[in-house]
């Protein structure tokens, strides 16, 4: 039973560049979380979707965007990135209809992004 | 919003030693789940709490939520260098997206 995959595992980017991260949820998942986590931090809720649409948002700026599948898989892309981009980006699938109480989150590794 | 406030935010134990780890939240908890994360990696669930007074055991680990559902204690007992880790506490409210407290570096000494 594959656990959440992302990809890929390490990126640099340069400033003002736009990077593509991808998930792929576990096997019977069909809503997918996005998290950052700065370096001491803890993760820190970016979007959520569902049904291909973004159910819920942080606290993210509009460069932080989102796409999700019909086989279930996302994408975050950001967009002129800062330095303060640099992050560990970490996935998340569940289960929307069993709740968050019956499904908690599964996370994947993350992808390290670093922006120079 | 609501925030989760971890305590302490690291600590060193000698193998063998009991230690807790505290998270307590400006809002009463709808749901309280624990995460421990290896660094640079993802979190890996470890339990989850609803009901105040609640309380869960795995191996040698035990989470408590309080009878007001603002504060939870995760407990370990008999630590060894496997448990050492970064301990999450996460919170929601009632259907919104999970959040985090900035987490419990774990160091466990042999």
């Amino acid at each position: 039973d594959a656990g959440v995959t992302q990809s890929p595992t390490h990126l640099i980017k340069t400033r003002g560049q736009q990077v593509t991260l991808r998930c792929s949820p576990k096997s019977g998942h069909d809503t997918v979380s996005w998290y950052q986590q700065a370096l001491g931090q803890g993760p820190q809720f970016i979007f959520q979707y569902y049904e291909e649409e973004e159910r819920q948002r942080g606290n993210f700026p509009d460069r932080f965007s989102g796409h999700q599948f019909p086989n279930y898989s996302s994408e975050l892309n950001v967009n002129a990135l800062l330095l303060g981009d640099s992050a560990l980006y970490l996935c998340a699938s569940s289960l929307m209809a069993a709740g968050q109480s019956n499904s908690p989150l599964h996370f994947g590794n993350g992808t390290r992004l670093t922006v120079t | 919003s609501q925030e989760l406030e971890q305590s302490p935010q690291s600590l060193i134990v000698q193998e063998g030693k009991n230690l807790t780890i505290n998270c307590t939240s400006s809002k009463t908890l709808y749901g309280l789940y624990w995460y421990k994360q290896k660094y640079g990696e993802g979190l890996i669930f470890l339990m989850m709490l609803q009901k105040g007074g609640e309380e869960k055991s795995h191996e040698k680990i035990t989470a408590k939520l309080d009878e007001k559902k603002q504060q939870s204690s995760l407990h370990i007992t008999a630590s060894q260098p496997s448990h050492a880790g970064i301990y999450l506490c996460g919170a929601d409210q009632a259907g919104t997206a999970l959040i985090f407290g900035k987490g419990t570096t774990l160091s466990v000494s042999s």
